[in-house]
């Protein structure tokens, strides 16, 4: 089974109006880290937004905020009056912390998310 | 400053040739990691240096040897490569190398080199 689902291979936005980027994940930790990263064309993974596991409150940074509901394993990203430059496809990524894989990310597939003058 | 930084951008090599990538960062992270990226997937981990040891290698062939020559710089050497390792090959970089850390520690990705192999 899938560790992180990204249901949406694409999407379209309109610029200025906002956009939900879903994902849902699937492990059996208390403790985990929830991110998400942005990949332009260009090629670099861009960090933009990170969840804990504990967290209570949803994570916000500038124009992009989370969904985070726990109990149904679900974090979604949200981005705000969306601007061409956020053209890109984006990642939600999972660290676990048990198991041996403290290390490492888990990713989706991606959605690729195309913002339409 | 988040900065990490990857050389060259692009490198085109022969099956016979011997290259490497090269990666760097001074933001004082202990653990860094190499991962190789495929058109329209995600990145797929590779290595993990842990301060300065090797702490994974996810079953790469030895085609590709990391090495990190100190806690700031992280190489991969590469040689007699196949066509089908041609990938964008991302560094990455993150504050504790420590088993016992929280899913807390971020990880920062440098710009990647684009690899041909012909």
């Amino acid at each position: 089974a899938q560790k992180i689902t990204q249901t949406q291979p694409g999407m379209f936005v309109q610029e200025k109006e906002a956009v939900t980027l879903d994902c849902t994940y699937d492990t059996s930790d208390q403790s985990y880290g929830l991110f998400w990263y942005k990949q332009p064309s260009s090629g670099e993974m861009i960090f933009l937004i990170y969840q804990g596991s504990y967290d209570e409150q949803n994570a916000t940074e500038g124009r992009y905020s989370l969904n985070f509901q726990k109990a149904r394993k679900s974090t979604n990203l949200v981005i705000s009056a969306s601007q061409l430059g956020d053209s890109a496809m984006y990642f939600c990524a999972m660290r676990e912390v048990s198991g041996g894989s403290n290390y490492k990310l888990t990713f989706g597939k991606g959605t690729l998310l195309t913002v339409n003058p | 400053d988040t900065e990490v930084t990857q050389t060259p951008k692009h490198l085109v090599m022969g099956m016979t040739n011997k290259k490497s990538l090269k990666c760097e960062q001074h933001m004082g992270h202990r653990a860094m990691y190499w991962y190789k990226q495929k058109a329209k997937k995600p990145p797929e981990l590779m290595f993990v240096y842990s301060y300065e040891k090797l702490s994974i290698n996810e079953s790469v062939p030895s085609r590709f040897s990391p090495e990190c020559p100190n806690s700031s710089l992280l190489n991969l050497h590469l040689h007699a490569l196949q066509p089908e390792d041609s990938a964008l090959y991302l560094c990455a970089s993150s504050f504790t190398g420590t088993p016992d850390s929280w899913g807390t520690d971020t990880q920062y990705f440098g710009p990647g080199t684009r690899l041909t192999v012909l």
